[in-house]
């Protein structure tokens, strides 16, 4: 987990409302991601930057938005248009111009109440 | 959309015993990464291998690759207890995104002590 970090680590939303998930990292990288994960699954994409400013939609973005204002930030909101937001959600970091690894962050577990 | 597969889905074994997850994908890769994770946590890299190589090595790990096949295993050997974990393979595209990854759903580990 580190040089990347993610607060908080579990929370719990009312229906209809919007949630902030916080993903910092000091590893001085480039790309971030941010991955879904249900139970007994492996990780789905939702969105990736590869430089300040600007972003993509991965696999299943509808219901999720992001912003990468700074390099160190990757926050993603989680939107009442989500129609199934509980899951583990995982943000990830790597170098540019690199197809080698990503680094993780601990994860933060969302539920919705 | 997932690219790799795991298989088994679930692996129990006694410590002291090899462990071996095979992971198949669809389309022509750069390199193909396999990662652990341990229950409600981030996920760690284990290990990379690139499209021209067939097998490397980091201490108790072993992984090949067969492109022809399109797919990989992973053996543990002289297993632990504390490797019990979930082990995913990731694939990078040929072309496109050089720095997306696509996980398979995972092998579930268990080591008896």
């Amino acid at each position: 987990d580190g040089g990347i970090t993610q607060s908080p680590k579990y929370l719990f939303r009312k229906e209809g409302q919007n949630v902030t998930l916080s993903c910092e990292q000091n590893l001085n990288h480039d790309a971030m991601y941010w991955y879904r994960q249900d139970p007994g699954q492996g990780l789905r994409l939702i969105y990736y930057s590869q430089i300040v400013n600007d972003f993509q939609k991965g696999d299943i973005a509808e219901g999720y938005s992001v912003s990468r204002e700074k390099k160190e930030s990757f926050p993603l909101t989680v939107t009442s248009a989500q129609k199934n937001p509980t899951a583990f959600y995982l943000c990830a970091s790597s170098a540019q111009g690199s197809t080698t690894q990503q680094f993780f962050g601990p994860g933060t577990r969302l539920t919705v109440l | 959309s997932q690219q790799g597969e795991e298989d088994p889905q679930a692996l129990s074994i006694q410590e002291g015993e090899n462990a071996t997850m095979n992971c198949s994908y669809k389309t022509s890769i750069n390199n193909l990464q396999w990662y652990r994770q341990n229950s409600g946590r981030g996920l760690v890299h284990l290990i990379l291998i690139r499209s021209n190589e067939r097998e490397k090595h980091s201490g108790r790990l072993r992984v090949t690759l067969d492109t022809s096949k399109k797919s990989s295993s992973l053996l543990i050997t002289a297993s632990r207890a504390a490797d019990t974990a979930s082990y995913f393979c990731a694939t990078v595209p040929l072309s496109g995104s050089a720095r997306q990854l696509t996980f398979g759903s995972g092998t579930q580990l268990t080591v008896l002590p």
